[in-house]
């Protein structure tokens, strides 16, 4: 069974630069067949995709988003990364991270989320 | 591809049958959508995917139907815990993108 866990700073200051971490356990990231996706939820509001990266490290981003992202994997811990920079209130979300197969993209295991609050 | 799901909110008993929608403003090729049931504090899980089709574990009174850009869910008989946020995915175009989700409330 694939699980999924963020970990992450739970609080930044406006412009600082943020990172959150996916740690995946009961699979390997490295096995390929799989887009390893980044997903964000503003306070009572819907979901939005942020990103993915695959087992290559081949990564593709949501043209919509405002602040610039970068995902990045480290297949020797199994774990894969956000980062967004210059960050302002419009960030504050819970942060997921989820897994996708490569030919169907739909999410079909996820994280427990975790919150990000952007506030000096 | 803007998903626009509605009902906003659809309040419901137990036992009864609900029927949610998501209109794509696109064509969503090969049925490439999927539904997803959040509970609050919780993530996302997935229900149904390639618009019809069970995920594992899923109960058979959830099911999916439709192409192109009108697609349903529909639960035929309410139960206490299916109450709950429902929201639907397309991935048949890059960005992938979610409706803005139906609440299903105890009425």
């Amino acid at each position: 069974q694939v699980q999924l866990q963020e970990s992450g700073p739970g609080l930044v200051k406006p412009s600082q630069t943020l990172s959150l971490t996916c740690t995946v356990s009961g699979g390997s990231i490295n096995s390929g067949g799989y887009y390893w996706s980044w997903i964000r939820q503003h306070p009572g509001k819907g979901l939005e995709w942020i990103g993915y990266i695959s087992y290559s490290g081949s990564a593709y981003y949501n043209p919509s988003l405002k602040s610039p992202v970068t995902i990045s994997v480290d297949m020797s811990k199994n774990q894969f990364s956000l980062q967004l920079r210059s960050v302002t209130a419009a960030d504050t979300a819970v942060y997921y991270c989820a897994r996708t197969r490569t030919v169907t993209n739909y999410f079909d295991y996820w994280g427990q989320g975790t919150l990000l609050t952007v506030s000096s | 591809n803007v998903l626009t799901q509605s009902p906003g909110t659809l309040s419901l008993s137990p036992g009864e049958r609900a029927t949610l929608s998501c209109r794509a403003s696109q064509s969503v090729s090969s049925s490439y959508l999927a539904w997803y049931q959040q509970k609050p504090g919780q993530a996302p899980r997935l229900l149904i995917y390639d618009a019809s089709s069970r995920a594992t574990g899923i109960p058979d009174r959830f099911s999916g139907s439709g192409s192109g850009t009108d697609f349903t869910l529909t639960i035929s008989r309410l139960e206490p815990e299916d109450f709950a946020v429902y929201y639907c995915q397309q991935y048949s175009s890059s960005p992938w993108t979610f409706g803005q989700g139906t609440r299903v409330d105890i009425k």
